[in-house]
């Protein structure tokens, strides 16, 4: 049963603190999406890779955020320094999207972790 | 560029009714359409999708939904809700043949509740 993982499910911190959230894709996809969800805000696309390679990081907070993928099976996302207002449930989702003709962009989403800023 | 509006931020309606949620969206471009549903502390699963063909497309959980190219909407129906449908649905446009990477936009979500 292919799914997404996303470790921890939970995390609560204090501001300042270095958070960083793990992501397992679907094996096989080419694709990976960040996205955070809060009330305000709904869904927020954050970061997403395709290949591995960053091809839009525009949706993140530059000055403490990063998101990576040391390898085809692991994307990252850190926040550094952590603040209450970071607080949200972070999604990772994996698709698998064609180079060429139409872009099929069907995400898999995780359970998301749910991270709490004090 | 385009957008997704869910007019209904909240539909409480009684078991065994039918339901109606509905999705408008704003593209220049042909697109595709997605019903996504989270339930509580879950991430987000797909219900449907249309990408071309049929303009009524079926998907899980009894549910499914219009394409209306013309009222460009891709509302969702099920004539019969349970319990157990009670949950969060997304929306969600993307352009298939956009070169950006923010290809899948969701709208603001619709809470269904179902009652007893």
């Amino acid at each position: 049963d292919a799914r997404v993982t996303q470790t921890p499910r939970h995390k609560v911190t204090e501001m300042g603190q270095e958070v960083t959230m793990r992501c397992q894709p679907i094996l096989g996809h080419n694709t990976v999406f960040w996205y955070r969800q809060t009330m305000m805000q709904g869904l927020e696309l954050l970061a997403y890779f395709r290949n591995r390679a960053p091809l839009d990081d525009s949706g993140m907070p530059k000055d403490r955020f990063s998101a990576e993928m040391p390898d085809a099976t692991l994307a990252t996302l850190k926040i550094q320094p952590s603040e209450p207002r970071d607080s949200a449930v972070y999604f990772c989702a994996s698709g698998l999207v064609r180079d060429r003709g139409p872009r099929n962009t069907e995400a898999f989403f995780g359970q998301g972790t749910r991270l709490t800023v004090v | 560029a385009q957008s997704v509006t869910q007019l209904d931020s909240q539909v409480p309606v009684f078991e065994e009714a039918p339901v109606e949620l509905r999705c408008n969206y704003s593209s220049s471009v042909s697109v595709y359409l997605f019903w996504y549903v989270q339930y509580p502390n879950q991430g987000l699963q797909l219900l449907l999708k249309y990408l071309s063909g049929s303009t009524l497309v079926k998907g899980i959980n009894g549910f499914e939904a219009e394409f209306n190219k013309s009222q460009t909407s891709f509302h969702l129906r099920k004539p019969s809700v349970h319990i157990s449908d009670t949950a969060e649905y997304f929306c969600a446009v993307s352009d298939p043949f956009s070169g950006s990477a923010r290809q899948l936009t969701f709208g603001s979500g619709t809470q269904l509740t179902v009652l007893p």
